[in-house]
Order: structure tokens, then C-alpha cells, then sequence
């Protein structure tokens, strides 16, 4: 398997830009989870879907936040208008029902707002 | 869940093993430990989980005290890929699924 796939790997945008991640989980893993990374506050999870559902977006920071999973192998993660305290890296993971605390990790999109 | 302590960094030299220590002195019973790593630059990676045996699989071996209140990750022959953050997690699974809190974990510096 291919593992999870994250796109893009980086992203250099202007204040107020729309920025758009986009995930496709492993195969046959029905959670998917979006994962946010700065120096200042670590990883924190931002939202998870479980069977193409959202089931916690608390972790979402604001309305300028949302996320979709249109069908089992996508997800997006959108951000509008983006501000330059979004600079951090994205990270997607899914998981498989029953291994609740083994997730697989994507590579991450690094995203940088000017 | 349980919150864990992990040392902030440790060292070790390539070819040793390098124990890492994880305090989780409020753990409950349905917490399992894990134990992940991100390399540089990398997405986080699992490693192992346990609840209280010991565990063991070709990346590490997880030891948990009996009170299982603490627990050490020995990766047994350590190598200049293992330089890394490693974090250990108490989770409960069935309630918790997802919400893992990474805390800073250590940064573990394998040198030739």
C-alpha cells in the first residue's frame, strides 16, 4: 500500500488566499483524522471523520476551517481566508476500526502564509 | 486520558540500546500506552502499544511496570535512523479514538 498520500507537500500563499489541502487515506481504513503542527503548540488534532462522517471537529480553530470527505479515498481540508498564524504543517492519518490508538501518518503539507 | 512525562532529550550512541522512559502515574485501567516517533521532517510514526505486558515487535520492545505506571521503550540496537522524537501516549481506546496527545516527547540523538 502506498501509505496515506498527502497533496500538496508544500504551500506558499498570500494573506487572504484560499488554501486547500487534500488526503487520501489508506485503503480500507474507515477513520481519517486532520493533524496541525507548529513549534509553539505541538500536534493538535483538528477534526476526525469516521466512515465519511465528521465525528469531532472541536479541535477546529475557527470558521475560516472546514473540512470535507466527499467518499472513502478523499478528504480536504480548506482554509479561507488564510492568515499568516495558519503557517504550520498538516498532517492527515487514518486508522482502521478496533486499532483506535494506530494511526498511519502522511508526510504532511507544509503551509506558509505570507 | 492519563497524562505522561517523558524527558525532554536523551543520547545515545549508535550500536547501544537506548531506553526511553515514559511516567504515567495516573494511568487507568483502560488506558493502553503508545508509543510513537516522528523523524525530521516526517509524519509521525506508531511504534508499539501495550496495556500491561510487555511487548515486543521488530522496531522496539515496550517494558511496563507492574503498577504500570511507567514504561520504558528500549530500542535494542540503536542506529543513526532512530534519531527522532519519541512520544509516548495514554489512550483510551474506546473512548478516546483519535484524540491522541502528542506532548513534546523526547528527542532521542543517536551519534556514530
Amino acid at each position: 500500500d502506498a501509505g496515506v498520500i498527502q497533496s500538496p507537500r508544500h504551500e506558499v500563499t498570500e494573506m487572504g488566499q484560499e488554501v486547500t489541502l487534500r488526503c487520501k487515506p489508506i485503503s480500507g481504513h474507515d477513520y481519517l483524522f486532520w493533524y496541525r503542527q507548529t513549534m509553539m503548540r505541538g500536534l493538535e488534532l483538528l477534526i476526525y471523520f469516521n466512515n465519511n462522517v465528521p465525528i469531532d471537529d472541536s479541535g477546529m480553530p475557527e470558521d475560516r476551517f472546514s473540512a470535507k470527505m466527499p467518499n472513502a479515498s478523499f478528504s480536504t481540508l480548506k482554509i479561507q481566508p488564510s492568515e499568516p498564524r495558519d503557517s504550520a504543517v498538516y498532517f492527515c492519518a487514518s486508522s482502521l476500526r478496533g486499532r483506535g490508538g494506530e494511526l498511519f501518518f502522511g508526510e504532511g503539507s507544509r503551509l506558509t502564509v505570507l | 486520558d492519563a497524562k505522561t512525562t517523558q524527558p525532554p532529550s536523551m543520547d545515545c550512541a549508535e550500536g547501544r540500546a537506548a531506553n526511553l522512559p515514559c511516567n504515567h502515574s495516573t494511568i487507568s485501567g483502560n488506558e493502553y500506552v503508545y508509543w510513537y516517533r516522528q523523524i525530521h521532517s516526517q509524519g509521525p510514526q506508531y511504534i508499539i502499544h501495550g496495556l500491561k505486558n510487555n511487548e515486543t515487535n521488530e522496531m522496539a520492545s515496550l517494558i511496563i511496570t507492574e503498577d504500570r505506571k511507567s514504561s520504558t521503550l528500549i530500542l535494542p540496537h540503536a542506529t543513526l535512523r532512530d534519531t527522532a522524537v519519541y512520544y509516548c501516549i495514554a489512550i483510551d481506546r474506546g473512548s478516546t479514538l483519535g484524540r491522541l496527545y502528542f506532548g513534546r516527547g523526547t528527542q532521542l540523538t543517536v551519534w556514530p
